[in-house]
């Protein structure tokens, strides 16, 4: 089985802080996904990666960076954190960049920031 | 506006019911629909995904159609049980080749209640 692990499943932060959301997948997975999931919206892309040390702009980067050191790990950044970016976070993982591929997707973190 | 629209957003039905959620969309081009299942803190699931030319779709109790002339896709879910209380989520992607641009409806929340 799949699994996808995010480091935190609650997370309660300052404006301004800088925090660290980190995901790690145990398929040997190439690809890997940040999304954000807020109520009455669809998931939306943040940033994603196809290979280590590579990353790509999803459709919402501003705000976020992240990194990709390690294959199996993918961490999401958020600079200076702001009231707007609380939200669910969603790691996702798949085998290959083919659009038929399932994506995998962690447990979440849910972020407040105050 | 969103391109993935699913009716209703909310849904109660009691447990051993049938029910039907609406998922349309204007994505195009288009190359599948996949439909997942979002337990409530938890990263969604996937539960069938059809291609242009398959009109439907099985897993278990679960059945997904797709007119894509219409640009329309159910899921059928019979003889509910408790289980299926979640969020069901319908995904258009309009290429074959990247899964980085997954277009992702708002969801339906399903209530099965005994």
């Amino acid at each position: 089985d799949v699994k996808v692990t995010q480091s935190s499943r609650y997370l309660v932060k300052r404006t301004g802080e800088k925090v660290f959301l980190e995901c790690v997948q145990d398929m040997d997975h190439e690809n890997m996904f940040w999304y954000r999931q807020d109520p009455g919206l669809g998931l939306r892309l943040i940033y994603f990666s196809y290979d280590v040390k590579m990353k790509e702009k999803g459709d919402i980067p501003e705000g976020y960076s992240v990194s990709r050191e390690k294959k199996e790990r993918f961490s999401l950044i958020l600079e200076s954190a702001s009231t707007n970016q609380t939200s669910m976070y969603l790691c996702a993982s798949s085998s290959r960049r083919q659009s038929q591929e399932t994506q995998y997707f962690g447990p979440g973190t849910r972020l407040l920031v105050l | 506006k969103n391109q993935v629209e699913q009716s209703p957003q909310s849904l109660i039905i009691l447990e051993g019911k049938n029910c039907t959620l609406q998922c349309n969309y204007t994505v195009s081009p288009f190359s599948n629909l996949r439909w997942y299942k979002q337990d409530t803190g938890r990263g969604p699931v996937s539960l069938t995904i059809m291609t242009f030319s398959e009109n439907t779709k099985s897993n278990g109790r679960y059945t997904a159609t797709l007119d894509a002339d219409t640009k329309q896709s159910s899921l059928h879910i019979t003889a509910s049980q408790l289980s299926d209380s979640a969020s069901y989520i319908c995904v258009v992607t309009p290429t074959a080749y990247n899964n980085n641009d997954m277009r992702f409806g708002a969801g339906t929340r399903l209530t099965v209640k005994p």
